[in-house]
């Protein structure tokens, strides 16, 4: 089935430094990705839709500078979290659109960002 | 618009019991109905979905779950309950027009030994 890879799993960082997350589709090309933050027991909030080729979709309060996201591939989106600060740690957790699947989204496994 | 409620923040049920977790949903026509599983510090595994037909749907690790129109509920389901069910729940809609799911706010299960 489809799969859905996001690394890292884990970082653990100092504030101000910029943080990178990678999602890739393992064995389809995903025209559509997601990028969600998820805090402690609390439901997925989705931030930004991703869309191969064109700039993201960022939903009502999610700072575009602050949180980049680049699709620049059928298997490739990256959020890159700039300048962080403790209160974006979190869970971050992506998802892709596979056209051929009977799943309206596939998940990784998630990131832990920490920021100290 | 779409939106999905899950009134309970925690479900408690001894192992061997059946379990329900429930689920509620608001979506103007037809919705398409999903639940997700998610273990601790891990993504999203997909359970089941609604889309159309009948109203009982089979699905992953024994679960299933009920749609029903009248109620507009979508409660998930599953016989006997294992220690391994503990996990977080998550119900999600997606309606026609729209490309994106919409969770609920999650349903801890935690089943006892």
């Amino acid at each position: 089935g489809a799969v859905v890879s996001q690394h890292p799993s884990r970082v653990i960082c100092k504030s101000g430094t910029s943080v990178k997350i990678e999602c890739r589709s393992l064995d389809f090309q995903a025209t559509t990705m997601f990028w969600y933050r998820q805090f402690p027991k609390q439901s997925l909030m989705l931030m930004a839709t991703s869309n191969e080729g064109s700039k993201a979709t960022y939903e009502q309060g999610v700072e575009k500078d602050k949180f980049l996201i680049n699709h620049a591939s059928l298997t490739l989106s990256t959020l890159t979290v700039t300048s962080a600060h403790p209160e974006d740690s979190s869970f971050y957790i992506c998802s892709a659109t596979d056209p051929s699947s009977n799943q309206p989204q596939h998940f990784g496994d998630g990131t832990r960002l920490s920021i100290l | 618009a779409q939106s999905v409620a899950q009134p309970e923040d925690q479900v408690n049920v001894a192992e061997g019991n059946p379990l329900t977790v429930k689920c509620t949903y608001s979506v103007s026509g037809n919705p398409y109905l999903f639940w997700y599983v998610q273990y601790p510090n891990r993504g999203l595994q997909f359970l089941l979905k609604y889309i159309t037909g009948d109203n009982l749907v089979k699905g992953s690790y024994g679960f299933e779950a009920e749609f029903n129109k009248s109620q507009t509920s979508f409660h998930l389901k599953k016989p006997s309950a294992l220690v391994s069910d503990s996990a977080l729940y998550f119900c999600a809609v997606l309606a026609s027009g729209y490309s994106t799911l919409t969770f609920g706010k999650g349903t801890m299960l935690l089943v006892s030994p």
